[in-house]
């Protein structure tokens, strides 16, 4: 157990509709990272939260966003869903007292667009 | 965009064979080099991390080596077991504009060892 969480474990929807998925970190980490890994390709670095500020972007559509909360948990909205947004989303962490940035992964969250 | 690959895609081995798998990174903005195990149904789970070229790490029977010149690591498993079975993931982080938590990915070698 990596001690970072994530709600919920698995969420069908149907296209165009628009979902919010949840990351708590492990206690004290500042950095969030969100992650999709869908079939066939590697995981996709997605974007990064620092203490409730956006510290990195990666290759995140328009149509999703994501934010840090002051208790340092993180939401990742996705919205006018699309089949092709059916993949497997993890959320990391890690800690600023780490100096190689180890990042630690939650269970994910399935998501199935249909 | 940076390109990371591994190397085979899959491979399958009898128990107590040893095997080796390679990542491939471009070498420049390189800040460290992250090898994760993924197992089914489960989340990565880190494994190493190196940072210096002629890096070593050991942990039981996995082994990984990292050459940040030429921009490539090389994972070792000595006398595999069936519970080795999972997915190996390496991932340089990059350094961007001060941004260096940033891990790149590659699609992994899924490895299964037969009993």
């Amino acid at each position: 157990d990596s001690g970072v969480t994530q709600t919920p474990k698995h969420l069908i929807t149907a296209t165009g509709q628009r979902v919010t998925l949840r990351c708590s970190p492990r206690s004290g980490d500042l950095s969030v990272y969100w992650y999709q890994q869908s079939l066939d390709q590697g995981l996709q670095f997605l974007i990064q939260y620092y203490n409730g500020e956006e510290r990195a972007k990666g290759n995140i559509l328009e149509r999703f966003s994501a934010q840090q909360f002051p208790d340092l948990h993180s939401e990742l909205n996705l919205s006018s869903l699309e089949l092709g947004d059916s993949a497997l989303y993890f959320c990391a962490s890690s800690s600023i007292r780490d100096r190689v940035g180890e990042q630690y992964f939650g269970p994910g969250t399935r998501l199935t667009v249909t | 965009i940076l390109n990371v690959e591994q190397s085979p895609q899959s491979l399958h081995v009898q128990e107590g064979d040893s095997t080796n798998f390679t990542c491939s990174f471009p070498s420049s903005n390189f800040y460290a080099l992250h090898w994760y195990r993924w197992e089914t149904a489960k989340s990565p789970e880190a494994l190493f991390v190196m940072t210096l070229n002629g890096d070593e790490k050991k942990k039981g029977r996995i082994s990984a080596t990292l050459n940040t010149k030429e921009g490539y690591s090389y994972l070792y498993i000595k006398g595999s077991q069936p519970e080795d079975s999972a997915t190996y993931l390496c991932a340089p982080r990059v350094s961007y504009g001060g941004a260096t938590n940033k891990l790149i990915f590659g699609t992994g070698t899924l490895l299964a060892v037969q009993p």
